[in-house]
């Protein structure tokens, strides 16, 4: 079966921290991969995507993944945390190239400790 | 250039009745999808329509339907409300299908059900 999943739905670090949000997926085929963040009342933001180019992906406001094939995983760091991180990240994947259907993992809530 | 947009951003109906959401998507943009997020179950796929024509659909019971018109703005419609089909329904629009192309999201209509 085809999924994604998110281990940890709170994680906490000090502002100025590295964030290590986790993220790993099953999958019989290659898969497109996301992080999205949400804030508070508001709808998703696309952060960074793998689509079989780089490995290494860089986003928005600092972020970065990178897609290890091996470890079947696709975790977001950022090497320093700022207040304005705080908010709910979700990792995504998409199976199909001609498709817009996304299977969202369950989500983190990332907390930054001034 | 204005975003994805929703309305109403809130709504409350009661078991039974039926409800139709509307999503205006960003100008050119021809994909239009819908996601609905609960506490319980997450972000799930509900259904994508490009060019007029459904593309796919999750696993969602058919009371759930949906359209799309030439202009490309898209409404959603739940009939038989259950208690369950109170959540957070999000729209995203992209340029074209597949993961390529970044999907851009509204803010949702939150939908509660009494």
């Amino acid at each position: 079966a085809q999924s994604v999943t998110q281990l940890g739905s709170h994680v906490s670090v000090s502002e100025g921290a590295l964030v290590l949000l986790r993220c790993n997926y099953s999958s019989s085929v290659p898969p497109y991969l996301f992080w999205y963040v949400q804030y508070p009342n508001q709808g998703l933001q696309l952060l960074l995507k793998y689509t079989s180019a780089a490995t290494l992906v860089k986003g928005i406001n600092g972020f970065e993944a990178e897609f290890k094939k091996s470890e079947t995983s696709f975790h977001l760091t950022k090497p320093s945390a700022h207040m304005s991180d705080a908010a709910e990240y979700f990792c995504a994947v998409s199976f199909e190239t001609g498709a817009n259907n996304l299977f969202f993992g369950t989500g983190t809530r990332l907390t930054v400790i001034p | 250039k204005a975003g994805v947009t929703q309305t109403p951003r809130y709504l409350i109906k009661t078991r039974g009745q039926q409800v139709t959401l509307s999503c205006s998507p960003i100008s050119g943009h021809r994909s239009v999808s819908w996601y609905q997020q609960t506490p319980g179950q997450g972000l799930q796929f509900l259904f994508e329509y490009f060019s007029e024509t459904q593309r796919n659909k999750g696993n969602f019971p058919g009371r759930f339907s949906g359209r799309q018109f030439s202009n490309s703005r898209s409404e959603m419609n739940v009939s038989t409300l259950e208690l369950g089909d109170s959540a957070l329904y999000l729209c995203a629009s992209s340029l074209e299908t597949g993961p390529f192309y970044e999907q851009y999201f509204g803010p949702g209509t939150r939908l509660t059900v009494t």
